[in-house]
C-alpha cells in the first residue's frame, strides 16, 4: 500500500521569505501525488497536481511542485510567502486503479511571521 | 469550476440523536464521493467512498450501521450518523470527482458536528 510522509508538522516563514514544503511517498510505480491547503475549519482547495509529463509542476497562488522519482519526493515551493498563505498544507498520492481514493500525509501547519 | 458544496457547516446534536450531512456537486454530475473524518490537528481519514445507485464502500474499522451513506444521484450524497455519541464528535469532510477528471478529488468545506 502507498503511505505518504510530511516530516514538517510545523514551518515558519517569514513574509516575502521562500518556502519548501516536504513530502516523501512510498509506491512502487508512479503515483499520481496532490498537494491540497486546508484553512482552519475548511475544506481542502488543490493547489496543484502530478500525474505524468514534465516533473515540475505549476499551480494555484504561485505554488510549484517538483517531482523527483530518484528522491519519491514531491516537495511544494513558492518564492515568496505571503501572510494569507498560513494554513494547513497536505500533500497526497493517488494509484491508477485505486478506485480513486487518496492517501494523504500527516499535514504541514505553515505560520507567516509578519 | 468543480464545486461541491457541504451542508450543514456546523451542527450541534443531543447524545441518542442522528444527524445527516448534505455534499453535493454543484456544477458537475460526480461519478464517485468519497468521505472523510478529520480529527483536530490530523490528517484526513477516508471512511468510505460511494458511486451514485450502488452501496457505499466502507474502510476497514468505520462501522456500516453508525455511518450511513446514501448516493441517491450524481450530485448529491449523504452521510447519516446515528445515535450519536460525544466520541463521534469531529469534522467531517465530503470530496468528488467526476468523469473527465476522475483522479482529482474536489471538496467541500467540511461539517463540524459536536454531540453532547
Amino acid at each position: 500500500a502507498q503511505s505518504v510522509t510530511q516530516p514538517d508538522i510545523h514551518i515558519t516563514v517569514s513574509e516575502g521569505a521562500s518556502l519548501e514544503l516536504r513530502c516523501n511517498y512510498s509506491y512502487g510505480a508512479t503515483p499520481y501525488l496532490f498537494w491540497y491547503v486546508q484553512s482552519p475549519g475548511q475544506g481542502l482547495q488543490l493547489l496543484l497536481k502530478y500525474f505524468s509529463g514534465d516533473t515540475l509542476v505549476q499551480g494555484i497562488k504561485g505554488f510549484e511542485a517538483e517531482f523527483k522519482r530518484s528522491q519519491s519526493s514531491f516537495n511544494l515551493r513558492k518564492p515568496s510567502v505571503h501572510w494569507s498563505d498560513a494554513a494547513e498544507y497536505f500533500c497526497a498520492v493517488g494509484v491508477a486503479g485505486g478506485g480513486n481514493k487518496l492517501t494523504f500525509g500527516t499535514g504541514t501547519q505553515l505560520k507567516v511571521e509578519l | 469550476g468543480a464545486v461541491v458544496s457541504q451542508h450543514p457547516s456546523w451542527v450541534i446534536c443531543k447524545s441518542g440523536t442522528s444527524v445527516k450531512i448534505e455534499c453535493r456537486s454543484l456544477d458537475f454530475q460526480a461519478t464517485t464521493m468519497f468521505w472523510y473524518r478529520q480529527f483536530p490537528k490530523q490528517s484526513l481519514m477516508l471512511m468510505a467512498t460511494s458511486n451514485e445507485g450502488s452501496k457505499a464502500t466502507y474502510e476497514q474499522g468505520v462501522e456500516k450501521d453508525k455511518f450511513l451513506i446514501n448516493h441517491a444521484s450524481l450530485t448529491l450524497s449523504t452521510l447519516t450518523v446515528t445515535s450519536a455519541h460525544p466520541e463521534d464528535s469531529s469534522f467531517y469532510i465530503c470530496s468528488a470527482t467526476y468523469r473527465a477528471a476522475k483522479n482529482i478529488q474536489y471538496f467541500g468545506a467540511g461539517t463540524r458536528l459536536s454531540v453532547l
